[in-house]
């Protein structure tokens, strides 16, 4: 079974200009994740999916940051324009179930995140 | 919010030698995860811990949550070179609503 794909896995681009990660999860998997990590740091989770539905973007920098999940599968993440300050590994994960319910259907599985370096 | 602090931030051990990772949570943990990830990748789930007292195996790496359920313990035994990464833990907050990752401890296996 496939596992949680990203595209691209590296990109450069000069600040100012846009950008777009897409995500493709687990098939059957209802929660999607967006996470960003700089450099010796653990992942910030962005945003949560509920199939097609974002549960929690509190942490999504709305005036650059959207994402959107068509049809409850595959995602985007997209920054308009794009800062210094956002390069990073922009990861993406899947799971079963949201988090905090009992058993195991709330395991993550990654994807091998997506390299964003900003001139 | 919920805090995961990992300790140590580094380890660099001898192939063969023993070594443990800590994970403190500043609130109750519901749930526990432990990744690993190797530079330029993404994360490995390796355990997860939901009952306090939990302890788990897999190969030569154990984790443990303690009763309290606010700190868990990644222990890897006779270190191998494949073990080098970065080792984080997550969990869930109370609610469910959202996941936390731990500051991450970098491992290096010297042959």
């Amino acid at each position: 079974e496939a596992g949680v794909v990203q595209s691209p896995r590296y990109k450069i681009i000069e600040k100012k200009q846009p950008v777009a990660f897409w995500c493709n999860p687990i098939s059957g998997h209802n929660t999607l994740y967006w996470y960003r990590q700089n450099l010796g740091q653990g992942p910030e989770l962005l945003i949560r999916y509920e199939n097609e539905e974002a549960v929690d973007d509190s942490q999504l920098p709305k005036d650059r940051f959207s994402a959107e999940r068509l049809k409850g599968v595959d995602s985007t993440l997209k920054i308009q324009p794009a800062e210094l300050g956002d390069s990073a590994v922009y990861l993406c994960a899947s799971s079963l179930d949201p988090p905090g319910l009992a058993g195991s259907g709330d395991t993550q599985y990654f994807g091998p995140g997506t390299r964003l370096t900003v001139l | 919010s919920q805090e995961l602090e990992q300790s140590p931030q580094s380890l660099i051990v001898q192939e063969g030698k023993n070594l443990t990772i800590n994970c403190t949570s500043s609130k109750t943990l519901y749930g526990l995860y432990w990744y690993k990830q190797k530079y330029g990748e993404g994360l490995i789930f390796l355990m997860m811990l939901q009952k306090g007292g939990e302890e788990k195996s897999h190969e030569k790496i154990t984790a443990k949550l303690d009763e309290k359920k606010q700190q868990s313990s990644l222990h890897i035994t006779a270190s191998q070179p494949s073990h080098a990464g970065i080792y984080l833990c997550g969990a869930a907050s109370n609610t469910g609503n959202q996941f936390y990752f731990g500051t991450g401890t970098s491992l290096t296996v010297i042959p």
